[in-house]
């Protein structure tokens, strides 16, 4: 299985809603990522875990909750969000940060829409 | 990312024609990733450099980062519809698997 998947594919919610994003792969990655892309933008960093443990947060408002409870699973937890933080999410893993070659493969992403 | 300029931003070609993307960065590079991304779905990846002066090809596609590990360029040959998308270099430099991405070229191909 070399497929990162992300689940669901479009969600749409409002400002007053908990919902959370659900990212799985079984390629033994021991490093995973979420991305927030806006349209027309790169993929801009949010998280990183590095064996399961969160080793880079890139500063990113706690309305946005990540949770890794396994080295297969990531989620991240959505509540009180507002309409500029719709957007694109991507989950990413790979074998192993910072260990030289680090290639990282991407979900398809969650299409997320904040009325 | 101000750290990694990529140009063109936008590239339309007739099929057929070869075409170049570049991708500079403002420091050296520990790794240099290439991915592709159709509108609104995932990243793709297509190739990764580390080594100064490497050069990698795959089908059509050859991607090359120069001696001093501060620019790469993507080059297509005799282009194809199915090449069309967005082309995004990544960077890596060397902060716990970050990888940094460029602004994009949006590749269209003309049939």
């Amino acid at each position: 299985d070399t497929e990162v998947t992300q689940t669901p594919k479009h969600l749409v919610m409002g400002m007053t809603n908990k919902k959370s994003l659900k990212c799985e792969q079984h390629m033994g990655h021991r490093a995973m990522y979420w991305y927030k892309q806006k349209a027309k933008k790169p993929p801009e960093l949010m998280f990183v875990y590095s064996y399961e443990k969160l080793s880079i947060n890139e500063s990113v408002p706690s309305r946005f909750s990540p949770e890794c409870p396994n080295s297969s699973l990531l989620n991240l937890h959505l509540h009180a969000l507002q309409p500029e933080d719709s957007a694109l999410y991507l989950c990413a893993s790979s074998q192993e940060p910072g260990a030289g070659a680090n290639v990282l493969t991407f979900g398809a992403g969650s299409r997320l829409t904040v009325l | 990312s101000q750290e990694l300029e990529q140009s063109p931003q936008s590239l339309i070609v007739q099929e057929g024609k070869n075409l170049t993307i570049n991708c500079t960065s403002s420091k050296t590079l520990y790794g240099l990733y290439w991915y592709k991304q159709k509108y609104g779905e995932g990243l793709i990846f297509l190739m990764m450099l580390q080594k100064g002066g490497e050069e990698k090809s795959h089908e059509k596609i050859t991607a090359k980062l120069d001696e001093k590990k501060q620019q790469s360029s993507l080059h297509i040959t005799a282009s194809q519809p199915s090449h069309a998308g967005i082309y995004l270099c990544g960077a890596d430099y060397n902060q716990g698997g970050k990888l940094i991405f460029g602004q994009g070229t949006e590749l269209s191909v003309k049939p």
